[in-house]
């Protein structure tokens, strides 16, 4: 079974400094990976997602994300941390067949962004 | 706003009352999904269809729970016999039929079953 683990239930950085959240993966096979923040009472929105064209990923607002299959990581990461990237985020594994694209999704971290 | 569109925001029964959901996808997105959020928890699969046809259903949806889509387009989620474990946040999100499609993802009702 494919699986994913959000290795930080919380992350805090001070504004203006670099991001890493960390994420782990399990799959038999090449898998389809993404990246989802959930801002307070607005839905998911993807930032972005790895389907083995590139190891280096670019999504929204600045963020990006590594594929290394030698350590099975996903880890996301931004430059220069903003007030407004204060949400949840969540390393996604999708597992697809029967025609669907069903997620799974990680237990997320929540990121905290101080002054 | 054309994103996906959930309705109610918020919902309070007691238990064992029956308790519905619906869900207004992207108007051309063919595939409609559902899943559950509970605290401190990521989202967990429940259904999903492609136009009207329910074609998978997780093992997390038991028999008091029922979705339906019967045009194609919204799609209604009920509980019968609501449970204090219901309560969770149950999320809708819609794509098009496509390799590796983006799932896009409603606000989600929040249930509590006092």
């Amino acid at each position: 079974a494919q699986s994913v683990t959000q290795l930080d239930s919380h992350v805090s950085v001070s504004e203006g400094t670099p991001v890493l959240l960390r994420c782990n993966y399990s799959s038999s096979y090449s898998p389809s990976l993404f990246w989802y923040v959930q801002h307070p009472n607005k839905g998911l929105q993807l930032l972005l997602k790895y389907t083995s064209a590139a190891t280096l990923v670019k999504g929204i607002n600045g963020f990006e994300a590594e594929f290394k299959k030698s350590e099975t990581s996903f880890h996301l990461t931004k430059p220069s941390a903003h007030m407004s990237d204060a949400a949840e985020y969540f390393c996604v594994v999708s597992v697809s067949g029967g025609g669907g694209n069903k997620l799974t999704f990680g237990t997320g971290t929540q990121l905290k962004v101080e002054l | 706003d054309t994103g996906v569109s959930q309705d109610p925001r918020h919902k309070i029964t007691k238990r064992g009352q029956n308790v519905t959901f619906r869900c207004d996808p992207i108007s051309e997105h063919n595939r409609l999904y559902w899943y559950r959020q509970t605290l401190g928890q990521g989202p967990e699969f429940l259904t999903y269809f492609q136009n009207e046809a329910q074609l998978e259903k997780s093992r997390l949806l038991s028999d008091r729970f029922s979705a339906e889509r019967p045009k194609g387009s919204f799609s209604t989620l009920e509980i019968q016999r609501t449970e204090q474990g219901d309560s969770a946040m149950y999320l809708c999100a819609s794509s098009l039929m496509e390799w590796n499609e983006k799932l896009f993802f409603g606000s989600g009702t929040q249930l509590s079953v006092l």
